[in-house]
């Protein structure tokens, strides 16, 4: 079955610390991952796409990684700050299909 | 501006009753879907379009139902309201080879 799972959860960091989120995925074949940024009560926004053979892609603060071995992908956030606090979702979108396949999301919050 | 409009916001709805949630774009994207999101669960397909007059059922698309007649506006239709209704909707819209543009999103209670 297609599965994309997070961790953690959920994450609270002090404004302007480094954190890293993971994200596991089954899907396959595999087309693309993309990280999506969440705010309270909004609809998902685009922060990062990758395909199979990319690596590493940065958004700003924002750094994405992808190992499509292991099936895993990171996203790093360098220097928090409050408006990070957000849900961080983690999609995964399989070869030759329109649909995604999104994972749970981490709760993030940055605390001043 | 360019983007997803959903409409409403927010709705109540008793048990039973039927509405329709509205969602238009104005980038000439080819791809329509409708999601609900519910807490501690990723975003679930409820109904998708590949195009105007074309949809298709997407992961939990019963009590639900959806048309396209043009390429803006693809609205979902609850026709007989349940709590097990209550949740979060989105609708998102992508072109070839774009990411999804998400709307705001409607909080539904149906009570």
């Amino acid at each position: 079955k297609n599965q994309v799972e997070q961790s953690p959860q959920s994450l609270i960091i002090l404004e302007g610390k480094n954190c890293t989120l993971q994200c596991n995925y089954t899907v396959s074949p595999f087309s693309n991952l993309r990280w999506y940024k969440q705010d309270t009560g909004r609809g998902p926004v685009s922060l990062t796409i990758m395909t199979f053979s990319e690596n590493t892609k940065s958004n700003g603060r924002y750094t994405a990684t992808l190992d499509a071995d292991t099936k895993q992908s990171s996203l790093h956030i360098t220097a928090s700050q409050l408006s990070d606090s957000a849900s961080y979702i983690c999609v995964v979108i399989g070869s030759g299909t329109y649909k995604y396949i999104f994972g749970t999301g981490t709760r993030l919050k940055v605390l001043a | 501006n360019a983007g997803v409009t959903q409409t409403p916001k927010f709705q109540v709805l008793k048990t039973g009753q039927s509405m329709t949630l509205q969602c238009a774009q104005d980038m000439n994207h080819e791809y329509m879907s409708w999601y609900r999101q519910d807490p501690g669960m990723g975003l679930r397909l409820i109904h998708y379009s590949v195009g105007a007059g074309i949809t298709d059922q997407g992961e939990v698309p019963n009590g639900y139902n959806v048309s396209r007649s043009t390429t803006e506006d693809f609205p979902l239709r609850l026709l007989s309201a349940a709590p097990s209704q209550t949740s979060v909707y989105f609708c998102a819209s992508s072109g070839t080879g774009l990411g999804y543009t998400f709307g705001s999103g409607t909080r539904l209670t149906v009570v």
